[in-house]
């Protein structure tokens, strides 16, 4: 049981460039999230999405873009990469319902030179 | 807009002490959730407490929420080294489904 795979777990990017970061999750979950997390500043949600075909913003979504591409996935875009997007992000998933604690994917990476 | 802040950032505490860590929310909410990272790891959910008066314990953490006072704590009892690890709360927005962290505790236990 996978639980959330987030890919990759690294990545370095320049200024400008674009890249999705894949997150798949294996539980039958309704809701998927994006979060970035910064030294000092906790977890801070860029993008959520409580079931397959909608999204919604979160408190950073500037900069980012999201998909759902099914109940599975749930992919973030950075269209022009800039050096403020340098953090570590993380994918998360939960069922919905009262006892709706999330399950975390390993994090990825991300520089921007 | 959801504000959740936790005090303190920072915690070094020796081992054997007990000691309260504060989660204090700005709208109506009736969950919360608290959470451990360990460095350079992803998070591992703790509690998840539903209402007023709610209660959790397991191990040496205990965990306990107010919603009238929109007021968490994670109050540890007899530290010891293993619980060093960084802990976030997290709170729920009333009839959505976005989950708002603090900033986080950073705990460091010392023999």
């Amino acid at each position: 049981n996978a639980g959330v795979t987030q890919t990759p777990k690294f990545q370095v990017l320049k200024t400008g460039q674009s890249m999705t970061l894949q997150c798949a999750q294996d539980m039958n979950h309704n809701s998927m999230y994006w979060y970035r997390q910064d030294p000092g500043m906790g977890l801070r949600l860029i993008y959520y999405s409580a079931s397959e075909g909608t999204t919604d913003k979160g408190e950073v979504p500037n900069g980012y873009n999201v998909s759902r591409l099914n109940k599975r996935e749930f992919s973030l875009r950075l269209e022009s990469a800039a050096p403020s997007q340098t953090s570590v992000y993380f994918c998360a998933s939960t069922v919905g319902g009262e006892n709706e604690k999330l399950f975390f994917g390993s994090g990825t990476q991300l520089s921007v030179l | 807009e959801l504000k959740v802040e936790q005090n303190p950032l920072f915690l070094s505490m020796q081992e054997g002490k007990n000691y309260t860590i504060y989660c204090n929310y700005s709208t109506t909410s009736d969950r919360l959730y608290w959470y451990r990272q360990d460095p350079g790891k992803s998070l591992e959910s703790l509690f998840v407490l539903l209402s007023n008066g709610a209660v959790k314990q397991e191990g040496r953490l205990m965990a306990s929420l107010d919603t009238k006072a929109r007021l968490s704590t994670l109050h540890i009892t007899a530290a010891v080294h293993d619980l060093s690890a960084t802990y976030f709360c997290a709170v729920d927005m009333m009839n959505t489904d976005k989950l708002i962290f603090g900033t986080g505790t950073r705990l460091q236990v010392f023999p």
